[in-house]
């Protein structure tokens, strides 16, 4: 099983280039998300979705978009590359049940230079 | 608004011993979630156990369990017979589990800790 399939794994961005990471999973699972990772911070959350044609914004939705047309879809785009968005970012994914774990993507290493 | 912190930047355990990762909460939902998850230096997040807020009994999953102390507001993890492969980092999450608040798909994680074992 494939589970959440993150692509690319490392990018190097130019300041102003823009970008999608793109996100798949194949467990039909509604909830999906976005997260950055920063040393000593933990994961914040970006955006995350409940469903098709449905997102909202997390704790750090500055500078990124998200759409979400299919179930098993949900990239996100960074339309111009800041040097602050340098971060390692996973998606994940999980049931809408109650005490359901998010199964993560394998992570993206994002330098923004 | 959630929020989880987690004390210990790092933490050293003799191989084959006990270590307990602590994990504080606040919250103003009357339902939630509580999640361990694992990162070792491959960097893959690894789900390890869940408690629910109303759940009667601590939540066990092989050699982790979880000292789950409601009115502390607490949840911290126990690994039993430390192996070298717990070497990682170690995320306490939580997230609300009233279907339907707009918190709902939110996970909140705290700093981590970073753990250690030694032969």
């Amino acid at each position: 099983n494939a589970g959440v399939t993150q692509t690319p794994k490392f990018q190097v961005l130019k300041t102003g280039q823009s970008m999608t990471l793109q996100c798949a999973q194949d467990m039909n699972h509604e909830y999906m998300s976005w997260y950055r990772q920063d040393p000593g911070m933990g994961l914040r959350l970006i955006h995350y979705s409940v469903g098709a044609g449905i997102t909202d914004q997390g704790e750090v939705p500055n500078g990124y978009n998200v759409s979400r047309s299919t179930t098993e879809d949900f990239p996100l785009r960074l339309l111009s590359a800041a040097p602050s968005q340098t971060s390692v970012y996973f998606c994940a994914s999980r049931t809408r049940d109650r005490g359901s774990s998010a199964f993560f993507g394998q992570g993206t290493r994002l330098t923004v230079v | 608004a959630q929020k989880i912190t987690q004390t210990q930047p790092g933490m050293f355990v003799q191989e084959k011993e006990a270590v307990t990762l602590d994990c504080t909460y606040d919250t103003s939902d009357p339902s939630y979630g509580l999640f361990w998850y694992k990162q070792p230096s491959s960097g893959e997040m690894i789900f390890l156990i869940y408690q629910g807020s109303y759940d009667q009994q601590n939540a066990t999953e092989g050699r982790y369990s979880l000292n789950f102390q409601k009115a502390r507001k607490s949840a911290n993890l126990v690994i039993s017979a430390s192996q070298l492969g717990d070497s990682a980092m170690y995320f306490c999450a939580m997230r609300p589990t009233n279907a339907g608040g707009t918190s709902y798909g939110k996970l909140t994680f705290g700093q981590g800790t970073i753990l250690t074992v030694h032969p």
